[in-house]
């Protein structure tokens, strides 16, 4: 199974960079997903990552350690629209269909 | 391109009642998810499709939890009867397959309230 672990709250500056940490132990990993989700709405996918390293998609990026099951969320350049849940996924791979999800990060942006 | 579609969005019943969840995935997703959400948590899953197959339900609870996805495309999800512990989101999603790289697409869910 899969037991994936983050901070449940965090504030941050409009303008200013966060990084959002998530934790996991797996039994098998086959990747590792962010979805932003807005309060009241559905997830909507940002990144994935399957090799280590950092992967960068606008003013976000994610990166990865499969060795240390470690990952973070990067948000540069902080909007008040950014305000959201961060979910963290993993992958399963003896079930490849499979994703267990963290139980996010609750980010608040102010002014 | 439409996204996943959900109904009702919203359903209010009493305990013992039964209720049903539709949902329409993405045209060309052969992979189909139901989950379920609660309040300040991650989605968890219920069941997986692949096409009309369910190959994964072993986090639905089948004393009340029914689910089907006829020739392949549309799927519902009944719970009966229902409990108060069901209030919830379920949210349906969808992925053209289970590689790698395939990105589950959400759809806005169903906020369940059983009073």
């Amino acid at each position: 199974g899969q037991n994936i672990d983050q901070p449940t709250e965090m504030t941050a500056t409009e303008g200013a960079i966060v990084q959002i940490n998530c934790t996991y132990q797996t039994s098998g990993f086959n990747g590792l997903f962010w979805y932003q989700q807005h309060a009241g709405e559905a997830p909507t996918f940002l990144s994935y990552n399957v090799l280590d390293g950092l992967e960068e998609k606008g003013r976000f990026s994610s990166f990865l350690s499969r060795s240390k099951g470690y990952s973070y969320l990067l948000l540069k350049e902080l909007q008040m629209k950014d305000s959201a849940s961060y979910l963290c996924a993993v992958r399963d791979r003896g079930n490849a269909g499979k994703s267990t999800f963290g139980d996010g990060t609750t980010l608040t942006v102010k002014p | 391109e439409a996204g996943v579609v959900q109904s009702p969005r919203y359903k209010i019943i009493e305990k013992k009642q039964p209720v049903a969840f539709w949902c329409n995935p993405i045209s060309g997703h052969n992979t189909l998810y139901w989950y379920l959400q609660n309040l300040g948590q991650g989605p968890e899953l219920l069941i997986r499709y692949e096409n009309e197959e369910a190959v994964d339900d072993s986090q639905l609870p089948k004393d009340r939890f029914s689910a089907e996805r006829l020739k392949g495309v549309d799927s519902t999800l009944k719970i009966q009867p229902a409990e108060l512990g069901d209030s919830a989101v379920y949210l349906c999603a969808s992925s053209i397959g289970t590689g790698v790289t395939d990105t589950q697409y959400f759809g806005p869910g169903t906020r369940l309230t059983v009073l």
